[in-house]
């Protein structure tokens, strides 16, 4: 089946620094790609969908200027966390469309922790 | 808007015995598509079934089934022969077959099931 990878799986800024989650679709190309935040025990949050070469649309409530989404190409989407604080610490995911939009595949997450 | 509910957040169940999850989902929508998914310990999603909304016949993967009830905008997920590697999180999802925009492909998770399996 079609793979989906998350680099890196695990980091650790500093607070008020920002760092970047790459999603790479390894080999399809994916029209779509979400992106989710998951707090332990609890379900995925969509924080945003973004499509390739277009800027990303936002759910309600999520800071656009905080969660910086870049989706340059058909096989990578990343999601820039700015100016990084305790509380944007969690688990974040992100999934692929595949031909169909049935088809969703997800990355295998990557734990930021912030101090 | 779509939503979906799992109300129950924790199950158990003996190896080898079988267990039934709910989830029930609210849409004006005609056209879907459900999914179950598991999530192990590991955090990977991994999708454990899929049932079209036009079609009557419940989906089945191996020891997977779904009893899908459509006027009653119910969805659950049989797992025989319960397993120790079947212990994980369990996610009921939805989505609007065919959407277009910025909906396409976007997923509605219910609040999850923890699924424990004891030998």
């Amino acid at each position: 089946g079609a793979v989906v990878s998350q680099h890196p799986s695990r980091v650790i800024c500093k607070s008020g620094t920002s760092v970047k989650i790459e999603c790479r679709s390894l080999d399809f190309q994916a029209t779509t790609m979400f992106w989710y935040r998951q707090f332990p025990k609890q379900s995925l949050m969509l924080m945003a969908t973004s499509n390739e070469g277009s800027k990303a649309t936002y759910e309600q409530g999520v800071e656009k200027d905080k969660f910086l989404i870049n989706h340059a190409s058909l096989t990578l989407s990343t999601l820039t966390v700015t100016s990084a604080h305790p509380e944007d610490s969690s688990f974040y995911i992100c999934s692929a469309t595949g031909l169909a939009d049935y088809e969703q595949y997800f990355g295998p997450g990557t734990r930021l922790t912030v101090t | 808007a779509q939503t979906v509910t799992q109300s129950q957040p924790e199950m158990s169940v003996q190896e080898a015995e079988t267990v039934t999850l709910s989830c029930t989902y609210d849409t004006s929508e005609n056209n879907y598509y459900l999914f179950w998914y598991k999530q192990p310990p590991s955090r990977q999603m991994i999708l454990v079934i899929r049932q079209e909304a036009y079609k009557q016949q419940n989906a089945t993967e191996n020891r997977f089934s779904v009893n899908f009830q459509k006027a009653a905008k119910s969805f659950s997920l049989k797992i025989s022969d319960s397993q120790l590697g079947d212990t994980a999180m369990y996610f009921c999802a939805f989505m609007i077959s065919g959407a277009g925009g910025t909906s396409y492909g976007k997923l509605t998770f219910g609040q999850g099931t923890i699924l424990t399996v004891h030998p």
